[in-house]
């Protein structure tokens, strides 16, 4: 069984302070996958990264960054210089069946980043 | 490039009443096909998944079934609406097995009244 836990409902912050979302899952498998998604007001759910359990390399991509400890189980995300476009529901998901089931989601954390 | 479609976007049904949503994909073939649920305030919840036409995996039991008649067509279905299957609702898909990102759709929001 898996299992992610976003113990964070809710976070604000005021625009261009740095954020961190938390992550942290369970599985007994030892290889899987991780995601984070982003889904705007919208509603459509945008891939943001994928992590295999192999590769604990840290990575940063404009001013996302994520951080990878298995020693730990989480899977971390922060924003960095944080903008209101940046207003969200963040889910952490990860993966680790062989076959093709899908993913096992947290409950999501809603960022509210105030002008 | 593959694309997602879901039709209704929107959906307000009375209870006891029948459900037909309908997924489909373009681009690609024999993809892996996902139905999941986000009820209001939680996070998303597979309800089915298959991995070609006539194959169908349920991963809760509930009021609500799902079909492939297609290769690239997935359809969720109710006989009669609870009211606790409002929600929203996304379709998904990966082209196999091996997990790179899960492409979602725009969602169906389901009101049941």
């Amino acid at each position: 069984a898996q299992k992610v836990t976003q113990a964070q409902t809710e976070i604000s912050v005021v625009e261009k302070e740095d954020v961190t979302l938390d992550c942290v899952y369970e599985t007994r498998d030892t290889t899987y996958y991780l995601f984070w998604y982003k889904q705007p007001p919208s509603g459509e759910l945008v891939f943001l990264i994928r992590r295999n359990s192999f590769d604990e390399q840290n990575e940063i991509s404009g001013r996302y960054s994520w951080n990878f400890q298995k020693s730990t189980s989480s899977f971390n995300f922060t924003i960095t210089a944080s903008q209101v476009v940046d207003s969200a529901v963040y889910f952490c998901a990860v993966y680790s069946g062989g076959g093709a089931d899908g993913l096992t989601f947290g409950k999501g954390t809603h960022l509210i980043i105030q002008p | 490039s593959q694309t997602i479609h879901q039709w209704p976007a929107t959906l307000v049904q009375p209870v006891g009443s029948p459900l037909s949503l309908e997924c489909t994909v373009e681009g690609t073939s024999n993809p892996n096909l996902y139905w999941y649920r986000q009820a209001a305030g939680r996070g998303l919840q597979l309800l089915f998944y298959s991995v070609g036409i006539g194959q169908i995996s349920s991963e809760v039991p509930q009021n609500l079934s799902a079909s492939r008649p297609q290769d690239r067509q997935f359809i969720l279905s109710s006989k009669k609406l609870l009211l606790s299957d409002s929600g929203f609702y996304l379709c998904a898909w990966i082209p196999d097995s091996s997990y790179n990102e899960q492409f979602f759709g725009p969602g169906t929001r389901l009101t049941v009244l």
